[in-house]
């Protein structure tokens, strides 16, 4: 079955400093991948999505996401974060096929806090 | 905009009693899931539709909750009896499958049972 992991459940950086969050998934069939952000008290909302086209995805907000399937990865990335990027962060994968097309798998989550 | 919509966006009860949450998929969306929120648990599915049909519903303790659409337009999420371990926040996304595989979510139902 296709597991997400996200390597570290908190993260925090300084204001105007590079955001790294990290994301594997497990499948040998690359899977549709995703990004959600989930603001306090709020439900998730899509940043980006990688659907096989290219490798380097653009999202909301300024986030980037590079797909590499050399390792397994799918790490989520914002050159100067902004205090308003505090939230948290789900990595998610859709394997596409079958009658699971549709259902994502979810990582724990990884809680982002931006210092000023 | 469209925006999955659910109803109550909070609720507190009494241990025992019924709770009913509500989820309007975005109109032409053909595949609704429910998800249950905790700190302890993360996000766990508890079950999906796909066009109003149930596909599965392995992650929902069977004995006290439901989970039903009875139209395109609604669909229930229902605990029977409530107990205090069931306090979480419940989410509702719809998608279109296979034209899209992005879920949408809603703002959540924040439950809980004293």
């Amino acid at each position: 079955a296709q597991s997400v992991t996200q390597l570290g459940s908190h993260v925090s950086v300084s204001e105007g400093a590079l955001v790294l969050l990290r994301c594997n998934y497990s499948s040998s069939v690359p899977p549709y991948l995703f990004w959600y952000v989930q603001y306090p008290n709020q439900g998730l909302q899509l940043l980006l999505k990688y659907t096989s086209a290219a490798t380097l995805v653009k999202g909301i907000n300024g986030f980037e996401a590079e797909f590499k399937k050399s390792e397994t990865s799918f790490h989520l990335t914002k050159p100067s974060a902004h205090m308003s990027d505090a939230a948290e962060y789900f990595c998610a994968a859709d394997n596409a096929g079958g009658t699971s097309y549709g259902k994502l798998t979810f990582g724990q989550g990884t809680i982002l806090t931006v210092h000023p | 905009d469209a925006r999955v919509t659910q109803t109550p966006r909070h609720k507190v009860t009494e241990m025992g009693q019924e709770v009913t949450m509500r989820c309007q998929p975005i109109l032409g969306h053909n595949t609704v899931f429910w998800y249950r929120q905790t700190m302890m648990q993360g996000l766990e599915l508890l079950a999906y539709f796909r066009n109003r049909a149930p596909l599965d519903d392995s992650g929902m303790p069977k004995d006290r909750f439901s989970a039903e659409m009875p139209d395109a337009t609604l669909a229930t999420l229902k605990i029977q009896p409530s107990e205090p371990r069931d306090s979480a926040v419940y989410f509702c996304a719809s998608g279109l499958v296979p034209q899209g595989h992005t879920q949408y979510f809603g703002p959540g139902t924040r439950l809980t049972v004293l």
